[in-house]
């Protein structure tokens, strides 16, 4: 079955930790995002990536690190830099083809500790 | 940067009715996209409509799409209680969607 798996469901995270988000495609999609979303609110965008070994900033990138190694996985690292980093993380991915939609993950709930 | 605007923020309707949902935006598009969020769940894509179009149909919804206005809207026919969810709209430019707020939609039995 295709799709995206995102890894933890939950997590949580100590002052002064980096935490690395997992998220995985098998659907052979090229570019992939990740995207930040607060309680009663829609996306905002982190990072994305169109292809291996390259990635954009988005329009929340401060406190956020990604890396694209291969085409089906695209960690996202939350950094001790991110002062407020409670929220809900969902990561996505698309062929390039602009008119084609983005697939979504189930995803990650962060947590301060 | 928030590029669309969902109008209502929040809409209950009896199981039955329709439910009309809409969406503002500020910048040429390439495309309109709405999305369906259950809760504590990823986003469902929905259906997507190109600049160029004005309408389009998928089973119980119904988009329509005017640039001119900057304006789309989402229907859907006949509700049901498990239409209850968060519905957003994203609007395509270059090589990524900006999200809306959306609307939360609750459809009592």
């Amino acid at each position: 079955d295709g799709g995206i798996t995102q890894s933890p469901k939950y997590l949580f995270r100590k002052e002064g930790q980096n935490v690395t988000l997992s998220c995985e495609q098998n659907l052979n999609h090229d570019a992939m995002y990740w995207y930040r979303q607060d309680p009663g609110q829609g996306l905002r965008l982190i990072y994305y990536s169109q292809i291996v070994n390259d990635f954009q900033k988005g329009d929340i990138a401060e406190g956020y690190s990604v890396s694209r190694e291969k085409k089906e996985s695209f960690p996202l690292t939350v950094t001790s830099a991110q002062k407020n980093p409670t929220a809900f993380y969902l990561c996505a991915s698309s062929l390039l083809d602009r008119n084609q939609p983005q697939h979504f993950g189930d995803g990650t709930r962060l947590s301060i500790l | 940067s928030q590029q669309g605007e969902e109008d209502p923020q929040a809409l209950s309707i009896q199981e039955g009715e329709n439910a009309t949902m809409n969406c503002s935006y500020k910048t040429s598009i390439n495309n309109l996209q709405w999305y369906r969020q259950n809760s504590g769940r990823g986003l469902v894509h929905l259906i997507l409509i190109r600049s160029n179009e004005r309408e389009k149909h998928s089973g119980r919804l119904r988009v329509t799409l005017d640039t001119s206005k900057k304006s789309s809207s989402l229907l859907i026919t006949a509700s049901r209680a498990a239409d209850t969810a968060s519905y957003f709209c994203a609007t395509s430019t270059s090589s990524r969607l900006t999200f809306g707020e959306g609307t939360q939609l609750t459809v009592n039995p």
